[in-house]
């Protein structure tokens, strides 16, 4: 089965720096999401990445998914207050799953990152 | 639009008791799932439905019956509470499954004494 692996496990950072979490699939993938969760709430879905070598950016948050499409790095700029949360990547198992189906997520385990004022 | 709507927001629950999470979504999408998640665990899929009147299960499915009688609404029952389902239990829904961001519920926090 597909497993997702998300590095690291948590990530503490200054203000104002600049950081990189990962998502690596051991299997080709064919949608890559990525989310934000506030403690005690639900998901909030940030972008979803589908090309190889595509990147998205929102705010000072940009996405990027490799050419093999089994790697996807998130990277926040600058980072502040309102960026910290656990960040989950998930993605859909197989090709046949992709608007197919089933069509559902399999998640990371997470990024917990905190940002010291 | 409210999006997707669970209820309760916490439960605590004695061994062996039953109870229902209940989950309904107003944008008219086809697929809307149940996951859990666990600290150190991630979130895992306990079960899902492609439209209504179809559910099928998914990683974590023991002990938890659906059913999607409705586009709308999406209920989960715990048949005899343990506390190994102790969790926090996520509602999804997306319009046709891959292609499109899920949209997810803010949670129920179960506890089961």
């Amino acid at each position: 089965s597909q497993e997702l692996e998300q590095s690291p496990q948590s990530l503490i950072v200054q203000e104002g720096k600049n950081l990189t979490i990962n998502c690596t699939s051991s299997k080709t993938l064919y949608g890559l999401y990525w989310y934000k969760q506030k403690y005690g709430e639900g998901l909030i879905f940030l972008m979803m990445l589908q090309k190889g070598g595509e990147e998205k950016s929102h705010e000072k948050i940009t996405a990027k998914l490799d050419e093999k499409k089994q790697q996807s790095s998130l990277h926040i700029t600058a980072s502040q207050p309102s960026h910290a949360g656990i960040y989950l990547c998930g993605a859909l198992p197989s090709l046949s799953n992709y608007g197919g189906s089933q069509g559902n997520l399999i998640f990371g385990k997470g990024t917990k990152l905190s940002v010291k004022p | 639009n409210a999006g997707v709507t669970q209820t309760p927001k916490f439960q605590v629950l004695k061994t062996g008791q039953s109870m229902t999470l209940q989950c309904a979504q107003d944008m008219n999408h086809e697929y809307m799932s149940w996951y859990r998640q666990d600290p150190g665990m991630g979130l895992r899929l306990i079960h899902y439905s492609v439209g209504a009147g179809i559910t099928d299960q998914g990683e974590v499915p023991n002990g938890y019956n659906v059913s999607r009688s409705t586009t709308e609404d999406f209920p989960l029952r715990l048949l005899s509470a343990a506390p190994s389902q102790t969790s926090v239990y996520f509602c999804a829904s997306s319009p046709n499954g891959g292609g499109y961001g899920y949209t997810f519920g803010s949670g129920t926090r179960l506890t089961v004494v």
